[in-house]
Protein backbone atom coordinates (compact mmCIF):
# COMPACT_ATOMS: atom_id res chain seq x y z
CA UNK A 1 0.00 0.00 0.00
CA UNK A 2 0.96 3.57 -0.40
CA UNK A 3 1.08 4.39 3.59
CA UNK A 4 1.20 2.85 6.76
CA UNK A 5 -2.11 0.87 7.47
CA UNK A 6 -3.46 0.45 10.92
CA UNK A 7 -6.67 -1.84 11.73
CA UNK A 8 -8.80 -1.66 13.80
CA UNK A 9 -8.66 2.03 13.45
CA UNK A 10 -11.73 2.01 16.67
CA UNK A 11 -11.38 -0.23 19.76
CA UNK A 12 -13.52 -0.49 22.11
CA UNK A 13 -12.57 -2.88 24.66
CA UNK A 14 -13.91 -4.08 27.98
CA UNK A 15 -11.60 -4.26 31.24
CA UNK A 16 -9.73 -7.40 31.19
CA UNK A 17 -9.85 -8.01 27.91
CA UNK A 18 -7.68 -8.72 25.05
CA UNK A 19 -6.87 -7.05 22.21
CA UNK A 20 -4.45 -7.28 19.24
CA UNK A 21 -3.51 -3.91 16.50
CA UNK A 22 -2.06 -4.52 13.49
CA UNK A 23 -0.02 -2.60 11.55
CA UNK A 24 1.10 -2.78 7.90
CA UNK A 25 3.93 -1.24 7.32
CA UNK A 26 5.34 0.68 3.83
CA UNK A 27 6.49 -2.56 1.91
CA UNK A 28 9.83 -2.84 1.72
CA UNK A 29 10.52 -0.46 5.22
CA UNK A 30 13.45 -2.15 7.50
CA UNK A 31 12.33 -0.63 10.53
CA UNK A 32 8.63 -0.78 12.55
CA UNK A 33 8.22 1.49 15.65
CA UNK A 34 5.31 1.32 17.73
CA UNK A 35 4.09 4.32 20.06
CA UNK A 36 1.10 5.12 22.43
CA UNK A 37 -0.48 8.10 22.33
CA UNK A 38 -2.91 9.39 25.55
CA UNK A 39 -4.93 12.82 24.68
CA UNK A 40 -3.08 16.01 24.70
CA UNK A 41 0.04 14.36 25.03
CA UNK A 42 2.85 13.09 22.74
CA UNK A 43 3.36 9.91 21.64
CA UNK A 44 5.45 7.52 24.04
CA UNK A 45 7.91 4.89 22.44
CA UNK A 46 6.90 1.80 23.05
CA UNK A 47 9.15 -1.01 20.85
CA UNK A 48 11.02 -1.18 17.78
CA UNK A 49 11.91 -3.96 15.05
CA UNK A 50 14.34 -4.15 12.37
CA UNK A 51 12.84 -6.68 9.97
CA UNK A 52 11.60 -9.52 12.22
CA UNK A 53 14.06 -8.67 15.11
CA UNK A 54 12.61 -7.02 18.14
CA UNK A 55 15.59 -4.42 19.11
CA UNK A 56 13.98 -2.34 21.40
CA UNK A 57 11.06 -3.06 23.59
CA UNK A 58 12.14 -0.67 26.43
CA UNK A 59 8.92 1.58 26.18
CA UNK A 60 6.37 -1.46 26.75
CA UNK A 61 4.73 -0.49 29.93
CA UNK A 62 4.60 -3.93 31.66
CA UNK A 63 4.25 -7.46 30.70
CA UNK A 64 1.06 -7.21 29.45
CA UNK A 65 2.25 -5.31 26.46
CA UNK A 66 3.54 -7.93 23.56
CA UNK A 67 4.86 -7.18 20.03
CA UNK A 68 5.76 -9.24 17.44
CA UNK A 69 6.37 -9.05 13.48
CA UNK A 70 7.05 -12.80 12.73
CA UNK A 71 7.98 -12.19 8.96
CA UNK A 72 9.57 -8.82 8.67
CA UNK A 73 6.30 -7.23 7.57
CA UNK A 74 3.30 -7.10 9.20
CA UNK A 75 2.92 -6.35 12.84
CA UNK A 76 0.93 -7.08 15.60
CA UNK A 77 0.70 -5.12 19.22
CA UNK A 78 -1.37 -7.30 21.66
CA UNK A 79 -2.26 -5.79 25.32
CA UNK A 80 -3.83 -8.37 27.20
CA UNK A 81 -5.83 -8.26 30.42
CA UNK A 82 -6.75 -4.42 29.69
CA UNK A 83 -6.67 -1.91 32.01
CA UNK A 84 -8.76 1.94 31.80
CA UNK A 85 -5.48 3.05 31.62
CA UNK A 86 -4.51 1.69 28.45
CA UNK A 87 -6.65 3.88 27.06
CA UNK A 88 -4.91 5.67 23.99
CA UNK A 89 -3.86 6.33 20.14
CA UNK A 90 -1.40 3.37 19.22
CA UNK A 91 0.58 4.71 16.43
CA UNK A 92 2.23 2.40 13.80
CA UNK A 93 5.45 3.82 11.99
CA UNK A 94 7.71 2.67 9.73
CA UNK A 95 11.33 3.66 7.75
CA UNK A 96 12.98 2.60 5.11
CA UNK A 97 16.24 2.20 6.75
CA UNK A 98 17.91 1.45 10.43
CA UNK A 99 16.37 3.28 13.48
CA UNK A 100 15.60 7.14 13.10
CA UNK A 101 18.42 8.75 12.71
CA UNK A 102 18.16 11.35 9.32
CA UNK A 103 15.77 8.81 8.03
CA UNK A 104 12.15 9.99 7.41
CA UNK A 105 9.47 7.67 9.38
CA UNK A 106 5.82 7.74 8.16
CA UNK A 107 3.12 6.94 10.89
CA UNK A 108 -0.16 5.30 10.27
CA UNK A 109 -3.42 6.90 11.30
CA UNK A 110 -3.54 5.29 14.25
CA UNK A 111 -5.64 3.00 16.42
CA UNK A 112 -7.97 4.34 18.87
CA UNK A 113 -8.38 2.36 21.87
CA UNK A 114 -10.92 2.82 24.49
CA UNK A 115 -11.11 0.19 27.83
CA UNK A 116 -14.60 0.61 29.39
CA UNK B 1 8.80 10.05 29.62
CA UNK B 2 8.72 12.79 27.31
CA UNK B 3 12.12 14.23 26.18
CA UNK B 4 10.65 17.71 24.98
CA UNK B 5 8.17 20.51 26.43
CA UNK B 6 6.95 22.66 23.25
CA UNK B 7 5.75 26.16 24.52
CA UNK B 8 3.49 27.43 24.12
CA UNK B 9 1.26 24.20 24.76
CA UNK B 10 -1.24 26.40 22.71
CA UNK B 11 -1.39 29.23 20.44
CA UNK B 12 -4.28 30.70 18.54
CA UNK B 13 -3.92 33.19 15.48
CA UNK B 14 -4.89 34.96 12.96
CA UNK B 15 -4.28 33.83 9.31
CA UNK B 16 -1.35 35.50 7.38
CA UNK B 17 0.01 35.79 10.47
CA UNK B 18 3.60 33.88 11.81
CA UNK B 19 3.31 31.60 14.28
CA UNK B 20 6.30 30.31 16.19
CA UNK B 21 6.68 27.44 18.76
CA UNK B 22 9.26 26.27 20.87
CA UNK B 23 11.00 22.92 21.71
CA UNK B 24 13.39 22.71 24.52
CA UNK B 25 14.59 19.40 25.44
CA UNK B 26 17.12 17.90 27.94
CA UNK B 27 19.92 15.79 26.69
CA UNK B 28 22.55 15.80 24.39
CA UNK B 29 20.98 15.42 20.62
CA UNK B 30 21.78 13.83 17.05
CA UNK B 31 19.04 15.36 15.34
CA UNK B 32 15.69 17.14 16.04
CA UNK B 33 12.66 16.51 14.09
CA UNK B 34 8.94 18.65 13.55
CA UNK B 35 6.09 16.67 12.85
CA UNK B 36 2.65 17.87 12.35
CA UNK B 37 -0.53 16.01 13.62
CA UNK B 38 -4.20 16.54 12.67
CA UNK B 39 -7.03 16.17 14.68
CA UNK B 40 -7.17 12.19 14.62
CA UNK B 41 -4.72 11.83 12.04
CA UNK B 42 -1.27 10.47 12.36
CA UNK B 43 1.73 12.25 12.35
CA UNK B 44 3.27 13.68 9.44
CA UNK B 45 7.65 14.98 9.24
CA UNK B 46 7.96 18.48 8.94
CA UNK B 47 12.02 18.90 9.00
CA UNK B 48 14.44 17.63 10.21
CA UNK B 49 17.52 19.57 11.87
CA UNK B 50 21.06 18.00 12.86
CA UNK B 51 22.93 18.86 15.43
CA UNK B 52 25.63 20.68 13.57
CA UNK B 53 23.30 22.81 11.70
CA UNK B 54 21.69 26.51 13.03
CA UNK B 55 18.82 27.10 11.17
CA UNK B 56 16.92 25.08 8.40
CA UNK B 57 13.93 25.85 5.86
CA UNK B 58 11.54 23.90 3.64
CA UNK B 59 8.90 26.44 2.13
CA UNK B 60 7.34 28.34 4.75
CA UNK B 61 8.64 26.46 7.39
CA UNK B 62 11.71 27.53 8.89
CA UNK B 63 13.37 25.77 11.89
CA UNK B 64 16.81 26.49 14.44
CA UNK B 65 18.44 25.10 16.72
CA UNK B 66 20.93 26.53 19.86
CA UNK B 67 22.27 23.21 21.17
CA UNK B 68 23.60 25.11 23.58
CA UNK B 69 20.17 26.06 25.15
CA UNK B 70 18.93 22.78 23.92
CA UNK B 71 16.36 24.68 22.15
CA UNK B 72 14.64 24.73 18.67
CA UNK B 73 11.95 26.73 16.99
CA UNK B 74 9.61 26.25 14.53
CA UNK B 75 8.50 29.08 12.40
CA UNK B 76 5.56 29.23 10.26
CA UNK B 77 5.21 32.59 7.93
CA UNK B 78 1.74 33.82 6.64
CA UNK B 79 -0.13 30.95 8.42
CA UNK B 80 -3.47 29.81 6.64
CA UNK B 81 -5.95 27.93 8.44
CA UNK B 82 -4.99 24.69 6.91
CA UNK B 83 -2.15 25.04 9.44
CA UNK B 84 -4.10 24.35 12.04
CA UNK B 85 -2.82 21.23 13.80
CA UNK B 86 -0.51 19.81 16.68
CA UNK B 87 2.93 20.31 16.09
CA UNK B 88 5.64 18.25 18.05
CA UNK B 89 9.58 18.54 17.89
CA UNK B 90 11.28 14.74 18.18
CA UNK B 91 14.89 14.53 19.24
CA UNK B 92 17.17 11.73 19.06
CA UNK B 93 20.19 10.27 20.96
CA UNK B 94 20.94 6.86 19.60
CA UNK B 95 20.52 4.23 21.03
CA UNK B 96 17.55 5.80 22.21
CA UNK B 97 14.20 6.28 19.53
CA UNK B 98 12.56 9.22 18.45
CA UNK B 99 11.00 11.04 21.74
CA UNK B 100 8.66 14.06 21.33
CA UNK B 101 7.98 16.26 23.29
CA UNK B 102 3.90 17.00 24.24
CA UNK B 103 2.90 19.15 21.54
CA UNK B 104 2.01 22.88 20.78
CA UNK B 105 -2.15 23.22 19.17
CA UNK B 106 -1.99 25.68 16.82
CA UNK B 107 -5.15 27.24 15.47
CA UNK B 108 -5.38 29.67 13.20
CA UNK B 109 -8.57 31.38 12.42
CA UNK B 110 -9.51 32.41 9.03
Amino acid sequence: GAGVSQSPRYKVAKRGQDVALRCDPISGHVSLFWYQQALGQGPEFLTYFQNEAQLDKSGLPSDRFFAERPEGSVSTLKIQRTQQEDSAVYLCASSLRLGTGGNTIYFGEGSWLTVV
Amino acid sequence: SQQGEEDPQALSIQEGENATMNCSYKTSINNLQWYRQNSGRGLVHLILIRSNEREKHSGRLRVTLDTSKKSSSLLITASRAADTASYFCATRLPPRQLTFGSGTQLTVLP
